[in-house]
């Protein structure tokens, strides 16, 4: 079974700080990581992927095999990053293998 | 905005009443999907299809149905089986295959009385 953990409901910075969101996750084969983030009032919508290795908004994320995580960093937190942010994973290969599970989500509040 | 549309924003049902909530896309993806949102439990899958006139459970499918006549339309009923309807219903869509993104709709807020 495919799990993904999101240890933090609530995460809380200052405006410039550096702000780490956790994601651990459990597959037995090789998965693919992503991160969807929801601002207010909007639609969730997909914030980076694993596989294209690109910074979106600032934010990057690394994949951790041995750790099994998949954090998403950044080094200078603004006010617009405020929103919920999930971790998902997809594991590879075909059948009902391409599903999407995601995590609980963390609510990330950036304070001026 | 286009792309992938749910309607209504808001719906008000009685107990024990089955209710449809729709679902388009016009982004010709092939692959569509229907998710729950409750608080403090992230998304959680009800169904997918992959393809029209093709469909799976996900991980809550109980007291749910859905069916895909077109591509551009994956509709989900809730049923009355459903032990607790009252959520948030999100729909998405997306190239077919594992690792492709998908996009969601605005959501469907779900009351039951």
């Amino acid at each position: 079974a495919q799990r993904v953990t999101q240890p933090e409901k609530l995460l809380s910075v200052f405006k410039g700080a550096p702000v780490e969101l956790k994601c651990n996750y459990s597959y037995s084969g090789s998965p693919e990581l992503f991160w969807y983030v929801q601002y207010s009032r909007q639609r969730l919508q997909l914030l980076l992927r694993h596989i294209s290795r690109e910074s979106i908004k600032g934010f990057t994320a690394d994949l951790n095999k041995g750790e099994t995580s998949f954090h998403l960093k950044k080094p200078f937190a603004q006010e617009e990053d405020s929103a919920m942010y999930y971790c998902a994973l997809s594991g590879m290969g075909g059948g009902s293998n391409y599903k999407l599970t995601f995590g609980k989500g963390t609510l990330l509040t950036v304070n001026p | 905005d286009g792309g992938i549309t749910q309607s209504p924003k808001y719906l008000f049902r009685k107990e024990g009443q089955n209710v449809t909530l729709s679902c388009e896309q016009n982004l010709n993806h092939d692959a569509m999907y229907w998710y729950r949102q409750d608080p403090g439990q992230g998304l959680r899958l009800i169904y997918y299809s992959q393809i029209v006139n093709d469909f799976q459970k996900g991980d809550i499918a109980e007291g749910y149905s859905v069916s895909r006549e077109k591509k551009e339309s994956f509709p989900l009923t809730v049923t009355s089986a459903q032990k607790n309807p009252t959520a948030f219903y999100l729909c998405a869509s997306s190239l077919t295959g594992g690792f492709n993104e998908q996009f969601f709709g605005p959501g469907t807020r779900l009351t039951v009385l």
